[in-house]
C-alpha cells in the first residue's frame, strides 16, 4: 500500500547547528508535501509545504527539499534552537475531485542539546 | 483569532460507554478531519468531511461515527464497538481541497478505565 515513512525516529542536535529531518515516501501521484511539527500534548502545527512540482522551497529558518527521483523529502532547520524540540512529521496530499487527503508518516523527534 | 477548539482535553470512558468529542473551528474552513494517533505513532485518519451533511470514512471508521450538520462543528462519537478506544483523537479543518496546510485542534486525550 501507499506509505510515508521516515528513516530515523530520533534526532539530537546541538543548539545552533542545522537539523536535517528526513521522510521517504512512496506514492508518485501526490500533488503536495507537508511538514508538521508537534510538541508534547498539543495538535500538529503546519511549518511548510512543497508542491510536487517543485524542487526546493524556502521559510522561516526552514527549507523543503524533494527529489522525486528517489522519492525523498527533508525539512532543513537553520541554527536549531530549544525551541524547535518537538516531533516532526512528513505528510503527502493527494487531490482528487474536491478532497484532499492527507497521509502522515510516523514521525522524527528532534532533540536540541545545550 | 480563528481556529479550531477540541473538548474536553482529558476524558476518562467506562468500556461499553459511548462518548462524544466536540470539535468547533470559526475559519470558515469547508472541509473537517478526525485523526487518531497513539503513542510514538502517526496520525490515522478515522473520518473528514467536505461539506455539510456529508462525510467519508477514513483508514480507521469501525467503532466511529461522526455528523456534520453545521460548517462550524464536527462531532465524533467514540462507540463500544471501538475494541481499543484509548488514544489522543485531533481534529483538523482546511479550505476544501487545500493543498495539505491543515488546522489542528488541541486534541482530546481518550482513556478507557
Amino acid at each position: 500500500g501507499e506509505s510515508v515513512g521516515l528513516h530515523l525516529p530520533t534526532l539530537s542536535v546541538q543548539e545552533g547547528d542545522n537539523s536535517i529531518i528526513n521522510c521517504a515516501y512512496s506514492n508518485s501521484a501526490s500533488d503536495y508535501f507537508i511538514w508538521y511539527k508537534q510538541e508534547s500534548g498539543k495538535g500538529p502545527q503546519f511549518i511548510i509545504d512543497i508542491r510536487s512540482n517543485m524542487d526546493k522551497r524556502q521559510g522561516q529558518r526552514v527549507t523543503v527539499l524533494l527529489n522525486k527521483t528517489v522519492k525523498h523529502l527533508s525539512l532543513q532547520i537553520a541554527a536549531t534552537q530549544p525551541g524547535d524540540s518537538a516531533v516532526y512529521f512528513c505528510a503527502e496530499n493527494m487531490l482528487t475531485g474536491t478532497a484532499s487527503k492527507l497521509t502522515f508518516g510516523t514521525g522524527t523527534r528532534l532533540q536540541v542539546t545545550l | 483569532d480563528g481556529g479550531i477548539t477540541q473538548s474536553p482535553k482529558y476524558l476518562f470512558r467506562k468500556e461499553g460507554q459511548n462518548v462524544t468529542l466536540s470539535c468547533e473551528q470559526n475559519l470558515n474552513h469547508d472541509a473537517m478531519y478526525w485523526y487518531r494517533q497513539d503513542p510514538g505513532q502517526g496520525l490515522r485518519l478515522i473520518y473528514y468531511s467536505q461539506i455539510v451533511n456529508d462525510f467519508q470514512k477514513g483508514d480507521i471508521a469501525e467503532g466511529y461515527s461522526v455528523s456534520r450538520e453545521k460548517k462550524e462543528s464536527f462531532p465524533l462519537t467514540v462507540t463500544s464497538a471501538q475494541k481499543n478506544p484509548t488514544a489522543f483523537y485531533l481534529c483538523a479543518s482546511s479550505r476544501d481541497r487545500s493543498s495539505g496546510g491543515y488546522t489542528f485542534g488541541s486534541g482530546t486525550r481518550l482513556t478507557v478505565v
